[in-house]
């Protein structure tokens, strides 16, 4: 069965920090690993991950995969609060027809 | 349009009413996808449409859901006697195709139903 796990479930820090989000997930067929951001309904996209090793990165959010070890991390430096939100980690299912999503990893960033 | 938008934005009915929530994709995605977010939850896929092709309902948690997609462009999620369980945003979402790894999902703001 598809599945994608995040850790951790919720985070909580001051403005400044650095946190690292955590997504393992277990899909055949892998085609790309989707972060993305939710902050009230909608979630937005932040970055499409589909090869090991390659950092990809936007200001001070920045993602890196590991297909060997079906996990991908995403680390934001330098915290605000304007970065508090959920942030979901998704891939394709088999079939290609639909994202799997984990969990998500609820942030909340202090003043 | 610019987005993808949805409607109602927030709905409250009575346990045992019909509700239908509306999809307008982005203009030119082919693909659109309905998704269910419960408090504290992930999102969990409901049902996907392609073009022409026989809709994925695999996600459909019962047969009390249903959904259309007409003319290949706007969707109606339909829920047949709601129950209280049913309360969630209903997030609806479209690509230009499904599954390829270069297309990228966009999310409508989604509709939050609550059942009393």
């Amino acid at each position: 069965e598809d599945k994608v796990v995040q850790s951790p479930l919720s985070l909580v820090v001051h403005e400044g920090d650095t946190v690292t989000l955590n997504c393992s997930y277990e899909v055949t067929n892998f085609r790309s690993l989707l972060w993305y951001k939710q902050e009230k309904k909608a979630p937005t996209f932040l970055f499409m991950l589909t090869s090991s090793g390659i950092e990809k990165k936007s200001g001070r959010l920045s993602s890196i995969l590991d297909k060997k070890e079906l996990f991908s991390i995403l680390n934001i430096t330098a915290t605000q609060t304007g970065d508090s939100a959920i942030y979901l980690c998704a891939v394709p299912n088999q079939a290609g027809t639909a994202l799997i999503f984990g969990k998500g990893t609820t942030l909340s960033v202090s003043s | 349009g610019a987005g993808v938008s949805q409607s109602p934005s927030n709905k409250v009915t009575e346990k045992g009413k019909d509700v239908e929530l509306r999809c307008d994709p982005i203009s030119g995605h082919t693909a659109l996808y309905w998704y269910r977010q419960s408090l504290g939850q992930g999102l969990e896929f409901l049902i996907y449409f392609q073009g022409n092709s026989a809709p994925d309902k695999s996600g459909l948690p019962s047969d009390r859901f249903s959904a259309e997609r007409t003319g290949g462009s706007v969707s109606t999620l339909t829920i047949q006697r709601t129950q209280q369980e049913d309360s969630a945003v209903y997030l609806c979402a479209s690509s230009l195709a499904a599954g390829r790894s270069g297309n990228t999902i966009y999310f409508g703001e989604g509709s939050w139903l609550t059942v009393v």
